[in-house]
Protein backbone atom coordinates (compact mmCIF):
# COMPACT_ATOMS: atom_id res chain seq x y z
CA UNK A 1 0.00 0.00 0.00
CA UNK A 2 1.44 3.51 -1.11
CA UNK A 3 1.03 6.09 1.33
CA UNK A 4 1.65 9.75 -0.07
CA UNK A 5 1.34 12.58 2.03
CA UNK A 6 0.98 16.83 1.00
CA UNK A 7 2.44 18.70 1.01
CA UNK A 8 6.09 17.55 1.35
CA UNK A 9 7.33 20.76 3.19
CA UNK A 10 5.10 23.32 4.72
CA UNK A 11 5.98 26.96 6.05
CA UNK A 12 4.26 28.20 9.29
CA UNK A 13 4.69 30.81 12.38
CA UNK A 14 4.46 30.22 15.85
CA UNK A 15 0.55 30.11 16.50
CA UNK A 16 -0.78 28.98 13.39
CA UNK A 17 -2.75 25.78 12.64
CA UNK A 18 -1.23 23.58 9.75
CA UNK A 19 -2.92 20.26 8.38
CA UNK A 20 -0.86 17.53 6.82
CA UNK A 21 -3.19 15.12 4.64
CA UNK A 22 -2.15 11.87 3.88
CA UNK A 23 -3.95 9.52 1.43
CA UNK A 24 -3.51 5.50 1.22
CA UNK A 25 -3.21 3.49 -2.78
CA UNK A 26 -6.52 1.69 -1.09
CA UNK A 27 -8.72 1.77 1.79
CA UNK A 28 -6.92 1.17 5.23
CA UNK A 29 -9.99 1.41 8.05
CA UNK A 30 -8.81 3.71 10.23
CA UNK A 31 -5.16 1.77 10.54
CA UNK A 32 -3.18 5.12 9.99
CA UNK A 33 -0.44 6.31 12.65
CA UNK A 34 1.23 9.53 13.01
CA UNK A 35 4.74 10.16 13.85
CA UNK A 36 6.82 13.38 14.59
CA UNK A 37 10.83 13.16 13.90
CA UNK A 38 13.20 16.21 15.12
CA UNK A 39 16.57 16.37 13.28
CA UNK A 40 18.84 13.57 14.60
CA UNK A 41 16.09 11.99 16.66
CA UNK A 42 14.15 8.52 16.98
CA UNK A 43 10.34 9.35 15.98
CA UNK A 44 7.52 10.09 18.29
CA UNK A 45 4.33 8.29 18.68
CA UNK A 46 1.72 10.67 18.07
CA UNK A 47 -1.26 9.35 17.06
CA UNK A 48 -2.93 5.87 16.31
CA UNK A 49 -6.12 4.46 14.67
CA UNK A 50 -7.05 7.80 12.89
CA UNK A 51 -8.15 9.96 15.98
CA UNK A 52 -6.82 8.96 19.01
CA UNK A 53 -4.17 10.52 20.64
CA UNK A 54 -1.01 8.87 22.26
CA UNK A 55 -0.73 8.94 26.14
CA UNK A 56 1.05 12.14 26.90
CA UNK A 57 0.77 13.87 23.98
CA UNK A 58 -0.54 17.41 23.39
CA UNK A 59 -4.19 17.54 22.48
CA UNK A 60 -2.84 20.48 20.28
CA UNK A 61 -2.46 17.43 17.50
CA UNK A 62 -5.45 15.75 16.25
CA UNK A 63 -5.96 13.21 13.90
CA UNK A 64 -8.98 12.49 11.12
CA UNK A 65 -10.28 10.67 8.37
CA UNK A 66 -10.56 7.08 7.38
CA UNK A 67 -10.67 4.74 3.98
CA UNK A 68 -8.22 6.24 2.26
CA UNK A 69 -7.65 9.87 3.37
CA UNK A 70 -6.78 10.92 6.57
CA UNK A 71 -5.47 14.22 8.03
CA UNK A 72 -2.97 15.44 10.93
CA UNK A 73 -4.05 18.94 12.67
CA UNK A 74 -1.83 21.30 14.22
CA UNK A 75 -3.09 24.25 16.03
CA UNK A 76 -1.84 26.95 18.00
CA UNK A 77 1.70 25.53 16.79
CA UNK A 78 4.84 26.01 19.43
CA UNK A 79 8.57 26.02 18.14
CA UNK A 80 9.61 22.36 19.48
CA UNK A 81 6.20 21.39 16.59
CA UNK A 82 8.72 22.01 13.91
CA UNK A 83 10.02 18.89 12.29
CA UNK A 84 9.44 16.05 9.79
CA UNK A 85 5.80 14.20 10.33
CA UNK A 86 5.16 10.75 8.71
CA UNK A 87 2.22 8.91 8.39
CA UNK A 88 2.37 4.98 8.49
CA UNK A 89 -0.33 2.61 7.20
CA UNK A 90 -0.66 -0.52 9.75
CA UNK A 91 -3.46 -2.28 7.29
CA UNK A 92 -1.23 -4.81 6.05
CA UNK A 93 1.96 -6.09 5.26
CA UNK A 94 4.39 -4.50 4.63
CA UNK A 95 3.74 -1.25 7.31
CA UNK A 96 4.41 1.38 4.65
CA UNK A 97 5.14 5.07 5.49
CA UNK A 98 4.38 8.42 3.51
CA UNK A 99 7.70 10.22 1.95
CA UNK A 100 7.02 12.98 5.50
CA UNK A 101 6.43 16.16 5.56
CA UNK A 102 8.72 19.05 6.83
CA UNK A 103 7.10 21.79 8.98
CA UNK A 104 9.59 24.55 8.87
CA UNK A 105 9.63 27.80 10.81
CA UNK A 106 8.22 30.92 8.31
CA UNK B 1 10.28 4.05 32.41
CA UNK B 2 10.40 2.41 28.88
CA UNK B 3 14.32 2.07 27.82
CA UNK B 4 15.31 0.71 24.91
CA UNK B 5 18.84 1.00 23.98
CA UNK B 6 20.52 0.11 20.89
CA UNK B 7 23.88 -1.21 20.35
CA UNK B 8 25.84 -3.00 17.06
CA UNK B 9 26.03 -0.27 14.44
CA UNK B 10 29.30 0.09 12.57
CA UNK B 11 31.02 0.20 9.06
CA UNK B 12 30.89 -3.70 7.15
CA UNK B 13 32.19 -4.24 3.52
CA UNK B 14 29.53 -5.41 1.02
CA UNK B 15 28.61 -8.66 1.45
CA UNK B 16 29.28 -8.55 5.14
CA UNK B 17 27.68 -9.35 8.04
CA UNK B 18 26.45 -7.69 10.95
CA UNK B 19 24.17 -7.67 14.02
CA UNK B 20 22.49 -5.00 15.70
CA UNK B 21 21.06 -5.23 19.31
CA UNK B 22 18.12 -4.12 21.41
CA UNK B 23 18.22 -4.00 25.16
CA UNK B 24 14.81 -3.77 26.80
CA UNK B 25 14.06 -2.50 30.11
CA UNK B 26 10.76 -0.68 31.87
CA UNK B 27 8.12 -3.30 30.95
CA UNK B 28 7.39 -6.06 30.22
CA UNK B 29 9.21 -7.54 27.48
CA UNK B 30 8.00 -11.15 26.50
CA UNK B 31 4.61 -9.51 26.06
CA UNK B 32 5.02 -7.42 23.64
CA UNK B 33 6.11 -7.56 19.87
CA UNK B 34 8.92 -5.96 18.13
CA UNK B 35 10.50 -4.15 15.16
CA UNK B 36 13.07 -2.79 13.40
CA UNK B 37 12.59 0.28 11.27
CA UNK B 38 15.47 2.19 9.33
CA UNK B 39 15.91 5.18 7.57
CA UNK B 40 18.56 5.73 4.83
CA UNK B 41 20.58 9.18 5.37
CA UNK B 42 18.90 12.37 4.50
CA UNK B 43 15.40 9.73 3.51
CA UNK B 44 12.37 8.91 5.04
CA UNK B 45 11.08 5.50 7.55
CA UNK B 46 11.26 2.40 5.92
CA UNK B 47 10.10 -0.88 7.69
CA UNK B 48 12.13 -3.61 7.58
CA UNK B 49 10.98 -6.51 10.66
CA UNK B 50 9.12 -7.67 13.01
CA UNK B 51 9.04 -10.40 15.61
CA UNK B 52 5.85 -11.84 18.03
CA UNK B 53 5.83 -11.92 21.74
CA UNK B 54 7.07 -15.11 21.83
CA UNK B 55 9.28 -15.35 18.73
CA UNK B 56 7.13 -17.52 16.68
CA UNK B 57 5.86 -15.34 14.26
CA UNK B 58 8.31 -13.11 12.07
CA UNK B 59 7.71 -10.61 9.50
CA UNK B 60 9.99 -9.27 6.91
CA UNK B 61 10.41 -6.54 4.41
CA UNK B 62 10.97 -8.41 0.74
CA UNK B 63 14.40 -6.55 0.29
CA UNK B 64 15.80 -7.89 3.53
CA UNK B 65 13.99 -11.44 3.48
CA UNK B 66 16.73 -14.60 3.45
CA UNK B 67 19.36 -12.12 4.36
CA UNK B 68 18.19 -10.54 7.53
CA UNK B 69 17.27 -12.51 10.66
CA UNK B 70 14.95 -10.94 13.37
CA UNK B 71 15.38 -12.71 16.91
CA UNK B 72 14.83 -12.12 20.73
CA UNK B 73 16.15 -13.47 23.61
CA UNK B 74 13.10 -13.33 26.47
CA UNK B 75 15.15 -14.12 29.22
CA UNK B 76 17.36 -11.36 28.46
CA UNK B 77 15.17 -8.89 27.21
CA UNK B 78 17.17 -8.55 24.01
CA UNK B 79 16.19 -7.96 20.61
CA UNK B 80 17.97 -8.42 17.27
CA UNK B 81 18.66 -8.10 13.61
CA UNK B 82 21.17 -10.23 12.23
CA UNK B 83 21.77 -8.54 8.27
CA UNK B 84 24.00 -10.48 5.81
CA UNK B 85 24.93 -10.34 2.42
CA UNK B 86 24.65 -6.48 3.31
CA UNK B 87 24.80 -3.78 0.41
CA UNK B 88 25.39 -0.20 -0.31
CA UNK B 89 21.28 0.37 -0.25
CA UNK B 90 20.97 -1.12 3.27
CA UNK B 91 23.04 1.52 4.71
CA UNK B 92 20.92 3.68 7.25
CA UNK B 93 20.13 4.47 10.94
CA UNK B 94 18.20 1.27 12.05
CA UNK B 95 15.54 1.47 15.10
CA UNK B 96 14.25 -0.89 17.31
CA UNK B 97 10.72 -0.11 18.21
CA UNK B 98 8.29 -1.71 20.75
CA UNK B 99 4.55 -2.48 19.53
CA UNK B 100 1.78 -0.48 21.10
CA UNK B 101 -0.28 -3.17 22.34
CA UNK B 102 0.68 -6.38 24.48
CA UNK B 103 0.15 -9.63 22.65
CA UNK B 104 -0.93 -8.70 19.22
CA UNK B 105 1.50 -7.84 16.85
CA UNK B 106 -0.05 -4.50 15.18
CA UNK B 107 2.55 -2.87 13.33
CA UNK B 108 2.17 0.17 14.94
CA UNK B 109 4.92 1.11 17.43
CA UNK B 110 5.20 3.54 20.46
CA UNK B 111 8.85 4.18 22.12
CA UNK B 112 11.72 3.87 19.85
CA UNK B 113 15.33 2.77 20.43
CA UNK B 114 18.05 5.94 19.95
CA UNK B 115 18.76 4.19 16.56
CA UNK B 116 22.29 3.00 15.20
CA UNK B 117 23.96 3.67 12.03
CA UNK B 118 24.85 1.04 9.52
CA UNK B 119 27.24 1.63 6.88
CA UNK B 120 27.46 -0.32 3.93
CA UNK B 121 30.50 0.50 1.77
CA UNK B 122 34.48 -1.07 0.50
Amino acid sequence: IQMTQSPSSLSASVGDRVTITCRASQSIGSDLNWYQQRPGKAPKFLIYAASSLQSGVTSRFSGSGSGTDFILTITSLQPEDFATYYCQQSYSTPPTFGQGTRLEMK
Amino acid sequence: EVQLVQSGGGLVKPGGSLTLSCAASGFTFNSFSMNWVRQAPGKGLEWVSSISSSGTYVYYEDSVKGRFTIYRDNAENSLYLRMSSLRAEDTAVYFCARDYRTTLTTFTVDYWGQGALVTVSS
